[in-house]
């Protein structure tokens, strides 16, 4: 069982439609990180946080450390947030730069 | 040219044949990575040199061999390959090499071996 496990594996959606993404991990970690990768396979880092909330523009990242858990929401989902969507951890005690990834999630947003 | 940058794009070899990828970041950072992603598996770490110096070394096989001349500069010397190394070769880079350290990555290379 990998360690960082990402729901679901694939998602379709409706341009318009709210999108949620989610990531559980079973390590203790010091930072979580979103990311997103365009076919061709780019990868951009969205978000680094370790605790609450963080926002930006139609993305939105939460963590719940007691839980494990965090989610990304996408609203107003467009055809352009068409992408693999990445969650990442540091876990404590980790080697540097060492981080554990998600198998990723595959979003297609149709018009 | 800004960001990170990785040539070739793609690549096709033979098991026998010798390459080199080449990854270039014009951020003024000083740690760089390899990373390795292969088909429905997650991103797997491969090396990492923060300074020109190799920090981490996630048990690679000797067919891939590391180079980092300079900070701005990461090489990956590639020698008598399988296919199940096919996969996408991503370089990445950051200030600094802890976990609060953003990544930056490369468009990553895509590699097949024959």
């Amino acid at each position: 069982k990998n360690e960082v496990e990402q729901s679901p594996q694939n998602l379709t959606a409706q341009e318009g439609e709210f999108i949620t993404i989610n990531c559980s991990y079973s390590v203790g970690i010091s930072a979580l990180h979103w990311l997103q990768q365009h076919p061709g396979g780019g990868i951009v880092s969205l978000f680094m946080l370790s605790s609450g909330k963080k926002k930006h523009g139609r993305l939105i990242a939460t963590i719940n450390i007691q839980e494990k858990h965090s989610s990304l929401h996408i609203t107003a989902s467009h055809p352009r947030d068409s992408a693999v969507y990445i969650c990442a951890v540091t876990n404590y005690g980790g080697s540097q730069g060492n981080l554990i990834f998600g198998k990723g999630t595959k979003l297609s947003v149709k018009p | 040219e800004t960001g990170v940058t990785q040539t070739p794009r793609h690549l096709v070899m033979g098991m026998t044949n010798k390459k080199s990828l080449k990854c270039e970041q014009h951020l003024g950072h000083n740690a760089m990575y390899w990373y390795k992603q292969s088909a429905k598996k997650p991103l797997e770490l491969m090396f990492v040199y923060s300074l020109e110096e190799r920090v981490e070394n996630n048990s690679v096989p000797s067919r891939f061999s590391p180079e980092c001349p300079n900070s701005s500069h990461l090489f990956l010397h590639l020698h008598t390959l399988q296919p199940e190394d096919s996969a996408l070769y991503l370089c990445a880079s950051s200030q600094g090499s802890d976990s609060y350290n953003e990544q930056f990555f490369g468009p990553g290379t895509r590699l097949t071996v024959l």
